[in-house]
């Protein structure tokens, strides 16, 4: 079955630094969206690309569809302690349910 | 515009019971799914209902089933609860399948002990 992968699982940062996760459809996805997670709570939607190749921005985050529609990126810049938590992306399959990555939790020291 | 509320918030339950989870889905969105989210893992795909009809399944076994109802809330129903169904469930609402946001509820979750 359709399978969506994310690295890294973990990842540490110093309050200021960059950070990216990257996700990876063992299918060609018709979307993909990204969703966070704080540490107790529930998903939250961020964002939905489409195109490929699409990028989009919001405010210190940056959304990136592959040409091939399997990849997808997220990067914040300079990271602040509020970008804590689990983010996920997700992409449909078939046409009845979506399928999320596996995550990467994202900690960030002050 | 209110948002989607899942309940009870918590709840616990001894193996081999039942249960019953709720869910209002938010105002104008017709379809709802349903997710179980192991401690540390991402949400698993249950099922999905749409205008009262499952629209889809994941990989779960018969003894979770659902319910959708006219104003588009729903319920998840779990037979003969095993331990390893201990999880935070997942309620999400959307205007279509999966071609826009999820919208999720707070989540219940359920300990099996």
């Amino acid at each position: 079955g359709q399978q969506v992968m994310q690295i890294p699982q973990y990842q540490h940062v110093q309050e200021g630094e960059d950070f990216t996760t990257y996700c990876n459809s063992s299918t060609t996805l018709s979307n993909i969206q990204w969703y966070k997670q704080r540490p107790g709570g529930h998903p939250v939607f961020l964002i939905q690309l489409v195109k490929s190749g699409e990028v989009k921005k919001q405010k210190r985050l940056t959304f990136q569809f592959g040409e091939a529609k399997k990849n997808s990126s997220l990067h914040i810049t300079a990271t602040q302690t509020t970008d804590v938590g689990t983010y996920f992306c997700a992409g449909p399959h078939n046409t009845d349910k979506l399928i999320f990555g596996t995550g990467t939790r994202l900690q960030v020291f002050p | 515009e209110t948002g989607v509320t899942q309940s009870p918030t918590h709840l616990i339950k001894t193996r081999g019971q039942q249960v019953t989870l709720r869910c209002s889905s938010q105002s104008g969105h017709n379809t709802v799914s349903w997710y179980q989210q192991a401690l540390g893992q991402g949400p698993q795909f249950i099922f999905q209902y749409y205008r009262e009809e499952e629209n889809g399944r994941g990989n779960f076994p018969p003894r979770f089933s659902g319910l959708q109802f006219p104003n588009y809330s729903s319920e998840l129903n779990v037979n003969a609860l095993e331990l390893d169904d201990s999880a935070l469930y997942l309620c999400a609402s959307s205007l279509a399948s999966w071609d826009y946001g999820y919208t999720f509820g707070s989540g219940t979750r359920l300990t099996v002990v």
